[in-house]
């Protein structure tokens, strides 16, 4: 099983659409979550920390499931502008450090 | 936005050329990364250095070579390079490293090796 899974995609969607990604993930040490934005031939971006209480900001809405082990991200009422990669990144506590992983993030079109 | 900037931004060498990638944060952060980027793969963490000592070394071919002189710049000397090697390389910093702290990304340096 891979460390961080997630789906490739492409999802396309129509504007205004409400969309949603999950991320799987291996280790349940696992200590913190993020969804990272990649635009096209851009570096990744941070999008939000994924909370346990889960959180939202704006349109978006960041969930983890440690039970499943696997966090989410919704997109409401999705723009033209919200076309971009989707990187899910888990942190694990490794030699007294953080190791860091990334997804190999999924990929929105909105269409108009 | 000038938090992480890296130098060049595209590169092409052959493979018996000597180069390097330079990286500069100016956000007063103590880590510094270095990622290599393929084509549908994830990112992939090449060097960690926190307060300029390396951290971690994600068994990358000796042909990579970081430096880190201070806290703020980071290097990536590149010798004998295969074309497999061609990639997006970013460079990344945070805060601490082991605070799982967000990462803020340069915009990368896009290297081909023919």
């Amino acid at each position: 099983r891979k460390e961080v899974e997630q789906d490739p995609g492409p999802f396309n969607v129509p504007e205004g659409a409400t969309v949603a990604f999950n991320c799987t993930y291996s280790n349940s040490a696992s200590q913190s979550f993020f969804w990272y934005r990649q635009d096209c031939r851009k570096e990744p971006k941070l999008l939000m920390s994924v909370y346990s209480s889960g959180n939202e900001d704006g349109r978006f809405t960041a969930q983890l499931n440690r039970a499943s082990q696997y966090i989410s991200l919704l997109i409401r009422d999705s723009k033209l502008s919200d076309s971009a990669t989707y990187l899910c990144v888990v942190n694990e506590a490794s030699g007294g450090y953080q190791k860091v992983t990334f997804g190999t993030g999924t990929k929105l079109q909105v269409i108009p | 936005e000038t938090g992480v900037t890296q130098t060049p931004r595209h590169l092409v060498m052959g493979m018996t050329n000597k180069k390097s990638l330079k990286c500069e944060q100016h956000l007063g952060h103590n880590a510094m990364y270095w990622y290599k980027q393929s084509a549908k793969k994830p990112l992939e963490l090449m060097f960690v250095y926190n307060f300029k000592e390396q951290t971690e070394n994600n068994s990358v071919p000796s042909r990579f070579s970081p430096e880190c002189p201070n806290s703020s710049h980071l290097f990536l000397h590149l010798h004998t390079l295969q074309p497999e090697d061609s990639a997006l390389y970013l460079c990344a910093s945070s805060q601490d490293k082991r605070g799982g702290d967000e990462q803020f990304f340069g915009p990368g340096t896009r290297l081909t090796v023919l």
